[in-house]
């Protein structure tokens, strides 16, 4: 089964507009991380945003944010004033406590910013 | 610059070759991760070692191998390639050895890109 979907495999935006990157995960273990990260095509991944499950709050760095809907098993990342360099893949991953040693990530969603 | 360091950048090769990828750590990083990026497969775990021992194992090939040295570098082996195997190879590290907190976020490499033909 499927531990990590992003159903959406493309996504337009205008800059200076908000964008939401859906992604539902599936896990029976109460103790899970949820992360962001960013492929730009110059290929690096780089982190953006972590959510632990026991986190009261949705994490917030910068213009990221994640809408974290526990009960659904969603991890949503809302990008504010979107730029033309947030024009990337972008990948949900996540770390269960049972197996903490693997990331697990889901097949991205390609985000393209109009000017 | 993340401070992971991963060579060679790009890496050309025969069917049937052997390849070695290396892999340095960010500072103070005990940890080192291989993953596989392929167009049909996304991001696969390939491997994890720890401050020199193996800590997990994922979909990894018998044709492959990884170990982490005393300076904590890593190198992915390659062998007997065939051209499914062409792939951009990822180094992550991060301080600790795992668990789902943020504490243990993984800070990748630029990557290895090996074509095999």
């Amino acid at each position: 089964a499927q531990k990590i979907t992003q159903t959406q495999p493309g996504m337009f935006v205008q800059e200076k507009e908000a964008v939401t990157l859906d992604c539902t995960y599936d896990t029976s273990d109460p103790s899970y991380g949820l992360f962001w990260y960013k492929q730009p095509s110059s290929g690096e991944m780089i982190f953006l945003i972590y959510q632990g499950s026991y986190d009261q709050q949705n994490a917030t760095e910068g213009r990221y944010s994640l809408n974290f809907q526990k009960a659904r098993k969603s991890a949503n990342l809302v990008i504010s004033a979107s730029q033309l360099g947030d024009s990337a893949m972008y990948f949900c991953a996540m770390r269960e406590g049972r197996d903490g040693n693997k990331l697990v990530f889901g097949a991205g969603t390609i985000l393209r910013v109009k000017s | 610059d993340s401070g992971v360091t991963q060579t060679p950048k790009h890496l050309i090769t025969a069917t049937g070759q052997r390849v070695t990828l290396r892999c340095s750590p960010r500072s103070g990083d005990l940890s080192v991760y291989w993953y596989q990026q392929s167009l049909d497969q996304g991001l696969q775990f390939l491997i994890q070692y720890y401050n020199g021992e193996e800590r997990a194992k994922g979909n990894i090939l018998e044709r492959f191998s990884a170990q982490q040295f005393p300076d904590l570098h890593s190198e992915l082996n390659l062998s007997s390639l065939e051209l499914g195997d062409s792939a951009l190879y990822f180094c992550a590290s991060s301080v600790g050895s795992g668990g789902p907190s943020g504490a243990n976020v993984l800070t990748f490499g630029a990557g290895s890109r090996l074509t095999v033909l």
